[in-house]
Order: structure tokens, then sequence, then C-alpha cells
């Protein structure tokens, strides 16, 4: 069965840098499109980074554009987001998942928490 | 502020049907599919409709979507308790800044 397991997250300090892992299994990683979404304490979703099947198309949201980059290990199974320059505002639960069709995404997992605080 | 607008909250009695509306724009809504996703509390979100109107397996036909213009409906009939949920829409934008984008959340209330 497909899983997605994130980790990496943590607490960080303002202007710090921190990278985050997501291990795939249960499918063959290297035909999907991934991407970061996240979800700061009680609010909703919000995108963050997308990435192709082989890498060579990335986008991102303009509110981490510059501070934050996607980038995956075929051969490991992984998805990565190293950020830095971090701040108070992206403080939230990072979720890696496997885009369905289009944009959709069909499998997510479980969140690992950033929080950036002095 | 999000991209796409959402009520912040709707409610219903259990064996009822609700809807729940994401509006959005051309640039997004009106020229890309929309999905749909159920967040329960203290969980990962989950798909529940793609393309507009298609839903993946296991997910069961009370779930429904639609899309006209630039707007987009969620409709789940057969009301149960265990549907309170936050619900998001999704879709690309395909304006100068490319990405996905969601509506702020609709929290469902099955009375």
């Amino acid at each position: 069965q497909v899983q997605l397991v994130e980790s990496g997250g943590g607490l960080v300090k303002p202007g710090g840098s921190l990278r985050l892992s997501c291990a795939a299994s249960g499918f063959t990683f290297s035909d999907y499109y991934m991407s970061w979404i996240r979800q700061a304490p009680g609010k909703g979703l919000e995108w963050v980074s997308y990435i192709s099947s082989s890498g060579s198309t990335i986008y991102y949201a303009d509110s981490v554009k510059g501070r934050f980059t996607i980038s995956r290990d075929n051969a490991k199974n992984s998805l990565y987001l190293q950020m830095n320059s971090l701040r108070a505002e992206d403080t939230a639960v990072y979720y890696c998942a496997r885009v369905h069709s289009g944009w959709s995404l069909g499998y997510w997992g479980q969140g690992t928490l950033v929080t950036v605080s002095s | 502020q999000s991209v796409l607008t959402q009520p912040p909250s709707v409610s219903a009695a259990p064996g009822q049907k609700v809807t729940i509306s994401c509006s959005g724009s051309s640039s997004n809504i009106g020229n890309n599919y929309v999905s749909w996703y159920q967040q329960l509390p203290g969980t990962a979100p989950k798909l529940l409709i793609y393309d507009n109107n298609k839903r993946p397996s296991g997910i069961p036909d009370r779930f429904s979507g639609s899309k006209s213009g630039t707007s987009a409906t969620l409709g789940i009939t057969g009301l149960q308790t265990g549907d309170e949920a936050d619900y998001y829409c999704g879709t690309w934008d395909s304006s100068l800044s490319a990405g996905g984008v969601f509506g702020g959340g609709t929290k469902l209330t099955v009375l």
C-alpha cells in the first residue's frame, strides 16, 4: 500500500534552516509528481511546492520562493524540502503528497510539525 | 485570504444532503480541474473528488462534485456523523504566479 512518511520537523529559530524528508513506499516513486503542502495551527491548507517525476519541472508558492528548495532522489524513493531563512509564519504541519491526476493530491503523509520561534 | 472562496461552515441533519461551494476565477477554476479533500480532526487530508467530478476508488457515491464556469460544488448525500470534518477545494492557478491553490475550508457539522 502507498505510504508517505515525513520527517525532519522540529523547533528552529527565525532565520534558521531545516530539511524535511518524505520517504515513499508501495508505488513506483519515479513515476509520480509530488508536492508539499502546509497547514498552520488552526488554519487551512496552503500549497508550498510541486516537482515533476524527473525533477525537471518545479513550482513554488510566492510565500516561499527564494527560501525553500524542493528536490527528489528517485533512487532513494525520497522527496525533500530544504527550508532556509525561516520565519515565524512558516510554522505549520508540512505534508508531502503524491499527485493523483492533473494537480489533485491522492495520497498524503501524516505530516511533520515545523515550529519557528526564538 | 484564500484564492478560492468557500463558506466557513455548513450544517445539516443526519440523512440529509448538503452542498459546499467553491468560487474562483478564470485563471484557476475556470480553466483547470477541481479537487476536493476531507480532513477529519487530527488527521491528514484525504482526496474525495478529482477532475471536477471523479471519485477515487473507495470513496462512496454519496460524495459528488460538479463545476460550472468559475465555481465548483461538493455534494454529500445521506449525511452521517462521521462526515463531520473540514472540506477543502483545490485547483491549479495558471496566472503569472502559477501554482496550487486551496479554498479556506468549510467546517461541516452534522447536527
